[in-house]
Order: structure tokens, then sequence, then C-alpha cells
């Protein structure tokens, strides 16, 4: 079965900080895709960035940036140079084979203090 | 502007009493999808369609009920047998074809119990 987990529940930075979001996934397909989602205090979930079993390249886009390690079954999120606009609640979700049933982990709630 | 809107934003019932959530999207997508998101948890599939007239049952679909009538609305019922029905309903849109298309987001529906 497949299953997402984000330990983190709570995280708080100072702007300007660094941060990593972890996210831990399981499955037993080879062939899977995880995705990150960021929820703002408005309540729609945004997509970030989708990435494929097959492709462990690390990934960068502005300030954020992701690790996606198979070894360790690990797809972490870091935001460089935190901002207040950062904060909201991120979630990390799993697919797999070329299915669309999406598994959530629990989310992880990010403030960043001006 | 393409996008899923949801309606209402809030929604309050009464015991015993059917409410119907609104969803309707106009970016062409085949699937739809309801979630439930509770407090701490990450999000839980209710019901998904992938083609008009047709759908699916998710994880959690007891005490709820749904229908695909037109590929732009999924009109998602909670049903007196749901008994714990106070959660945050997101609405979601995909691509079908391909794989592991990323899911678009509502800025959902907040119901609670009178």
């Amino acid at each position: 079965a497949q299953k997402v987990t984000q330990a983190q529940t709570e995280i708080s930075v100072v702007e300007k900080e660094d941060v990593t979001l972890d996210c831990v996934y399981e499955t037993r397909d080879t062939t899977y895709y995880l995705f990150w989602y960021k929820q703002p205090p408005s309540g729609e979930l945004v997509f970030l960035i989708r990435r494929n079993s097959f492709d462990e390249q690390n990934e960068i886009s502005g300030r954020y940036s992701w690790n996606f390690q198979k070894s360790t079954s690990s797809f972490n999120f870091t935001i460089t140079a935190s901002q207040v606009v950062d904060s909201a609640v991120y979630f990390c979700a799993l697919t797999e084979g070329y299915g669309q049933n999406f598994v959530f982990g629990p989310g992880t709630r990010l403030s960043v203090l001006p | 502007d393409g996008g899923i809107t949801q309606s209402p934003k809030y929604l309050f019932r009464k015991e015993g009493q059917n409410v119907t959530l609104s969803c309707e999207q106009n970016l062409n997508h085949d699937a739809m999808y309801w979630y439930r998101q509770d407090p701490g948890q990450g999000l839980r599939l209710i019901y998904y369609s992938q083609i008009v007239n047709d759908f699916q049952k998710g994880d959690i679909a007891e005490g709820y009920s749904v229908s695909r009538e037109k590929k732009e609305s999924f009109p998602l019922t909670v049903t007196s047998a749901q008994k714990n029905p106070t959660a945050f309903y997101l609405c979601a849109s995909s691509f079908w074809e391909g794989s592991n298309q990323p899911q678009h987001f509502g800025d959902g529906t907040r119901l609670s119990i009178l």
C-alpha cells in the first residue's frame, strides 16, 4: 500500500532563513509520481512540482528546490531565503503506476515570521 | 480565466438534512475529484470521476453521493448518513490521459453542523 509521511507538523522560521520540509513515501510500485502542493490560508491547493520515479535529478525553481532520493524514499522540499508569503501548509503526495489515485501526506504548516 | 469554482464557501447543515456542494470547472479536464480535509490530516478521497456518467468511490465514500451529468460539473451531496460531516471539502480536476497529471483545486467549501 502507498503511504506518505510528513513528520514535521509545524515549522516556524524567521524571514530569510532557509527551511526544508521532509517527505518520506512508501510504495511497492517501481513507477510512481511524487508531488508537492502549497495550501495558503485562502484554502485552495496550488501545484508546485511533479516528479516521476525514473528521474532523480534535483530541481530548482527560483527559491524552491527539491531533493529526490530513492535510496531513502524521500522527496524533500527546501525554500531558500524564506518570505512571509511562503507561510502555508505544504502537502507531499504520491500516485502509483499511471493512475490518478493521489495519496496525500498530513501536511506541514510553515510559518515565516517577519 | 480558467479554473475551478466551488460554492458555497461556507455551508451549514442541520441534523438529518442532505446538502449539496457545487463544483464547476472550465479547464476542459476529463477527471474530477472530491476530497475531505480534517484538521491535522491530509486530503482523503471521497469520489472521483474519469468521464461523464461514470464515477468511482474513493477511500471514504460512505455517507456521500455524486453525479457527473456534464463534463464541467461534479456536485457532491453530503447525506444524513454521514455522521461527522464537519470538514473542509475540496474539489479538483485534471486531464486523465497520460500519466499522473497534476490536479487543480478549487477554493473549498467549509461545512459545519448546526
